[in-house]
């Protein structure tokens, strides 16, 4: 039972360094998400998926940037890391049962979580 | 600013008391949920709400969505030890190609023994 498994769970950058953080779910889930949770801000949604080869902007996307080539993976990139992107990132995906309801999610399983400083 | 606001941030009591947490927003939304967080995990969903009005019974846990579906309030009985964690709301919105989950900042439960 992995269900949405992260890499890597810490991570310390240098400003202007870049890295990848990747997402991987063995519930053959459609629709895929990245967040950031920051203290006192909840959970941001930086990038979304709602299936194979397609990707949408979120709230918060400026600085990243994803791929969604494989269903079971959703990969999130920084290019150039900057300390405002210091948070943690958590990669979450969802079935939606019963077929598509415009404004219902259905459940979100998440993943344990990406801890990221930029120095 | 906050599509979900969230009261209170933090709430520290003792075992045995009740507590009501509360979500409010001027949006409606087709659907709302709750989400309990421990440390060093992802949230975990604890209840859906779709009908204004709606309530739903988890144990000690009971959930409200409002009339108008744009509040939601989640109250816990007789809190205990194990109930300690964030409390996240969520509510779903139709975004872009496809549905969004928006959430509010959370509130920190610490129940004391």
């Amino acid at each position: 039972n992995a269900g949405v498994t992260q890499t890597p769970k810490f991570r310390v950058l240098k400003t202007g360094q870049s890295m990848t953080l990747l997402c991987a779910q063995d519930m053959n889930h459609e629709y895929m998400y990245w967040y950031r949770q920051d203290p006192g801000m909840g959970l941001r949604l930086i990038h979304y998926s709602v299936g194979e080869g397609t990707t949408a902007k979120g709230e918060v996307p400026d600085g990243y940037n994803v791929s969604r080539l494989k269903k079971q993976n959703f990969l999130l990139g920084l290019e150039s890391a900057a300390p405002s992107q210091t948070s943690v990132y958590f990669c979450a995906s969802t079935l939606l049962t019963g077929g598509f309801r415009k404004g219902f999610t259905g459940e979100l399983f998440f993943g344990e979580g990406s801890r990221l400083t930029v120095l | 600013t906050q599509l979900l606001e969230q009261s209170p941030q933090f709430l520290s009591i003792q075992e045995g008391e009740n507590l009501t947490v509360y979500c409010n927003s001027s949006s409606v939304f087709s659907s709302l949920q709750w989400y309990r967080q421990e440390p060093g995990e992802g949230p975990v969903l604890l209840v859906t709400v779709v009908t204004g009005g709606e309530v739903k019974k988890l144990k000690r846990l009971t959930f409200q969505f409002g009339d108008a579906r744009k509040d939601s309030s989640l109250h816990i009985t007789a809190a205990q030890p194990g109930d300690t964690g964030l409390y996240l709301c969520a509510g779903a919105l139709a975004f872009g190609y496809g549905n969004k989950l928006v959430f509010g900042a959370g509130t920190i439960l610490r129940v004391k023994s």
